[in-house]
């Protein structure tokens, strides 16, 4: 059973527009998510992380929502750039320790120029 | 600045062969991971190492073996390969730390016939 959830396999925005990548979760002990981004024939590369006890974290064009009561995330990037083309997979850990991550599927998000 | 370093970048195995993956980090971590990403499907931890000395099992640990050599080098074996250990093999790294993300290596692409 999926515990982390990207039911957005793909998304397609313009340049300059905002991009919005949603991921929702079950297990109720999570409490420290984080966003990765991932190229081609390249290894996942950390974009932003939230705690539980935020329900936003911002950094440059990069911003996460969290929504706990709803257990959903969303990774917001404004303006889009044609770079930021790739493979977004959220993640999620409890238990105070950041050993075990759970991934989403990811979502693949194309930047039209 | 080499980060996570992964050997090799690419293999292909014959059903019930051996081999040992390698994985080097140069960023003094103390933890260190081992995931595997197939097709449509999140990164799934295989097995981790929370300090020099400890591994314990992930998600999917089946079929595999580790070893942490020392602090820089961790390594999974697949002792006996099966078909379905095709995937694309992720190593990383990270001190420990709630706050702390994890570091990627570029990944391992075994194909096993």
């Amino acid at each position: 059973d999926q515990q982390v959830k990207q039911n957005s396999p793909s998304l397609s925005v313009q340049e300059g527009r905002i991009s919005i990548l949603n991921c929702d979760y079950t297990n109720s002990m999570f409490d420290y998510f984080l966003w990765y981004k991932k190229y081609p024939a390249e290894g996942p590369t950390f974009l932003i992380s939230i705690s539980s006890i935020k329900d936003k974290n911002e950094d440059g064009r990069f911003t996460v929502f969290l929504n706990k009561s709803a257990k959903h995330l969303s990774l917001h990037i404004v303006p889009s750039q044609p770079g930021d083309s790739a493979v977004y997979f959220c993640a999620a850990n409890s238990g105070g320790s950041n050993y075990k991550l759970t991934f989403g599927k990811g979502t693949l998000l194309t930047v039209n120029p | 600045n080499a980060g996570v370093t992964q050997t090799p970048k690419f293999q292909v195995l014959k059903t019930g062969q051996s081999m040992t993956l390698q994985c080097a980090q140069d960023m003094n971590h103390n933890s260190m991971y081992w995931y595997r990403q197939d097709p449509g499907m999140g990164l799934r931890l295989i097995y981790y190492s929370a300090s020099e000395g400890t591994t314990d099992k992930g998600e999917v640990p089946n079929g595999y073996n580790v070893s942490r050599l020392n602090k820089r080098e961790f390594s999974l074996r697949l002792e006996s390969a099966a078909p379905s250990q095709t995937s694309v093999y992720f190593c990383a790294s990270s001190e420990r730390g709630r706050a702390q993300p994890q570091h990627f290596g570029d990944g391992t692409r075994l194909s096993i016939l």
